[in-house]
């Protein structure tokens, strides 16, 4: 049972370079999340989805764009990377509104992304 | 907006009972509370939700007073196994965002 898987694992970018995060999901969740995770902070969320089709920016969204074609898929790209982005990014998936109705978030193992 | 805070650490041995309090204004009024728990290189991992009073599962209780302005996670008869980072998560009552604690380093001592 995989869960949430995000790919690639690790990656070094140089400043400049754009590239894309996969997240997947096989439990058929309709809320899919993007974090960020920096020492000291905690979880940002970057940007969510509420079901295939849609996307909302959370509270750092500056910088990345998201897309959800298909349901268990959720992708965060760079367009045009800056050493600031450089961070752990966490993708999180839950069945449905994670707080109103009780439903926890599964989280992937995360990415770890260095901006040289 | 909503603010929350936890100690940035704590200490304590094998077999104690530990209390992680978080602290949360403007919380959503309708939200869960959510605890979580994060090894190194791994995602958080869930560990109990509430909405009010007690709940009690098999790794841990959460204590949620009258006015939701703070939990206190509990955990039993700690084990080393359980030296991790802990999260509380909460929504913002005026814009339902998500409101992550900056998280409690635990360490368990033998």
């Amino acid at each position: 049972n995989a869960g949430v898987t995000q790919t690639p694992k690790f990656r070094v970018l140089k400043t400049g370079q754009s590239m894309t995060l996969l997240c997947a999901q096989d439990m058929n969740h309709e809320y899919m999340y993007w974090y960020r995770q920096d020492p000291g902070m905690g979880l940002r969320l970057i940007h969510y989805s509420v079901g295939e089709g849609t996307t909302a920016k959370g509270e750092v969204p500056d910088g990345y764009n998201v897309s959800r074609l298909k349901k268990q898929n959720f992708l965060l790209g760079l367009e045009s990377a800056a050493p600031s982005q450089t961070s752990v990014y966490f993708c999180a998936s839950s069945y449905s509104n994670w707080a109103r109705v009780g439903q926890p978030q599964h989280f992937g193992d995360g990415t770890r992304l260095s901006i040289l | 907006l909503a603010k929350t805070t936890q100690p940035i650490s704590m200490d304590s041995y094998e077999g104690q009972e530990v209390n992680i309090t978080c602290s949360h204004n403007n919380i959503a009024t309708n939200d869960y509370i959510t605890w979580y728990q994060q090894f190194p290189s791994q995602g958080p991992r869930f560990i109990i939700q509430g909405y009010k009073t007690k709940v009690t599962n098999e790794v841990a209780s959460l204590f949620i007073p009258a006015d939701r302005k703070s939990s206190t996670l509990s955990l039993p008869r700690v084990s080393l196994s359980d030296t991790a980072v802990y999260y509380c998560l909460v929504g913002d009552n005026s814009n339902y965002q998500l409101i992550w604690g900056a998280g409690t380093k635990l360490i368990i001592k033998p």
